[in-house]
């Protein structure tokens, strides 16, 4: 079983729709978590990062952690086409002594059609 | 503007060559990291190093060399041992916050 798992998708939804974009983890460790952006042959971009339990709203983004369930959550609303990329949930151990390794899912593709 | 540059953005090698791989910061920060992404298989983690002159190897480091010799910079070499290079290379940096992990532009590496 792996660390962290994340349904590759695609995932198509037309404008306007909010998305809900999803991993679970095995690990009960991890504190940090993560949402990257990554756009096709693009370098991923942090888009989200909450440390605790709870929801974390920026702009049309919420991420959202259930560490009971070990199960995070982005939510996208009013979808734009803009936002059709590849959507990377990463999370770490902050407490795992010297380097704190930072482990990735796959990555959701996610295409907003107009 | 403070970022992560990495080149070049295209590479072609021919096999038995090594190839160099450019990352440079100037957020100042003390860890960098080098990642492979393969389709279908996420982010694997190739080299870290976490202060000047000093580097640990990652998951898949065979075939892999890199140095630190000064912060803002974290070359990789792919060697003419690592059997299936070509892929997309991430370099990465983090601050004193080591999960907050921020990404380079990628460099694609295909082998002729």
């Amino acid at each position: 079983q792996k660390e962290v798992e994340q349904d590759p998708g695609p995932l198509s939804v037309p404008e306007g729709a909010i998305v809900s974009l999803n991993c679970t983890y095995s690990n009960s460790a991890f504190q940090y978590f993560m949402w990257y952006r990554q756009y096709s042959r693009k370098g991923p971009e942090l888009l989200m990062y909450t440390y605790s339990s709870g929801n974390k709203e920026d702009g049309r983004f919420t991420a959202q952690v259930d560490k009971s369930s070990k199960y995070i959550s982005l939510f996208i609303r009013d979808s734009q086409p803009s936002d059709s990329a590849t959507y990377l949930c990463a999370m770490s151990d902050p407490y795992s002594g010297g380097y704190q390794k930072v482990t990735f899912g796959i990555g959701t593709k996610l295409q907003v059609i107009p | 503007d403070g970022g992560i540059t990495q080149s070049p953005k295209y590479l072609f090698r021919k096999e038995g060559q090594n190839v160099t791989l450019s990352c440079e910061q100037n957020l100042n920060h003390d860890a960098m990291y080098w990642y492979r992404q393969d389709p279908g298989q996420g982010l694997r983690l190739i080299y870290y190093s976490q202060i000047v002159n000093d580097f640990q190897k990652g998951d898949i480091a065979e075939g892999y060399s890199v140095s630190r010799e000064k912060k803002e910079s974290f070359p990789l070499t792919v060697t003419s041992a690592q059997k299936n290079p070509t892929a997309f290379y991430l370099c990465a940096s983090t601050g004193r916050d080591y999960n907050e992990q921020f990404f380079g532009p990628g460099t694609r590496l295909t082998v002729l």
